[in-house]
């Protein structure tokens, strides 16, 4: 089936810390995307990602398409207490109406 | 900001009964979605809906579920018969045609006893 490994499960660091975490798939997706998820709440998006290579950033977020188009990774600079959360890797394929394939989350704690 | 909005919040109902999730997507907003987490898991694809009609669904969305736009800008998802399994957190999403933004709704919590 269609699935997303994203690792690692869960992290606990200290507030200025930079943080790393990362998809991967055994198939091809044509895009990717992060998304963040506070308890009780919905997920909101954080970055898309559409070309093979690409490196984007959202203020301290930088994410990466990988070259194979199989794996992503999303980084988070200085992290500060209100990163806290799940944050969510997804990739989608054409054809499919739209449809993402999320992975596992990873649950990040920051402590102050 | 425009967003995605659903109700209810949380519904609790019997095994066996009818449930109808509402959603309203973002207005100019052409697909929508219907995902749902089961508490401590991942976000799960239920079914994408197009120019009134479904495009995608997974093997979840079975007989059970039906989804519907009854006007201009309501989307429903329907639990016809729930069971104790369909407990979970429903998350409505809509996008425009541009691949990949979705834009999810704060959910809606269904518990079946």
């Amino acid at each position: 089936g269609q699935q997303l490994n994203q690792s690692p499960q869960s992290m606990f660091i200290q507030e200025g810390e930079d943080v790393s975490m990362n998809c991967t798939s055994s198939s091809i997706f044509n895009t990717w995307l992060w998304y963040k998820q506070d308890p009780g709440e919905g997920p909101v998006l954080l970055i898309a990602l559409y070309k093979a290579g690409e490196l984007t950033s959202n203020g301290r977020l930088t994410a990466q398409f990988g070259i194979t188009r199989k794996d992503s990774f999303l980084n988070i600079s200085a992290s500060i207490p209100s990163d806290v959360g799940i944050y969510f890797c997804a990739g989608q394929r054409y054809n499919q109406g739209g449809k993402l394939i999320f992975g596992q989350g990873t649950e990040l704690s920051v402590k102050p | 900001e425009p967003e995605v909005t659903q109700t209810p919040s949380h519904q609790v109902t019997q095994m066996g009964q009818e449930v109808i999730l509402r959603c309203v997507p973002i207005s100019n907003h052409l697909y929508f979605y219907w995902y749902r987490q089961i508490l401590g898991q991942k976000v799960e694809f239920l079914v994408s809906f197009y120019n009134n009609e479904i495009s995608e669904k997974s093997e979840i969305f079975d007989d059970q579920f039906s989804v519907e736009r009854p006007d201009g800008s309501n989307f429903t998802l329907k639990i016809r018969s729930t069971k104790l399994e369909d407990s979970a957190m429903y998350f409505c999403a809509s996008s425009e045609p541009k691949p990949g933004e979705l834009f999810f709704g704060e959910g809606s919590r269904l518990t079946v006893l």
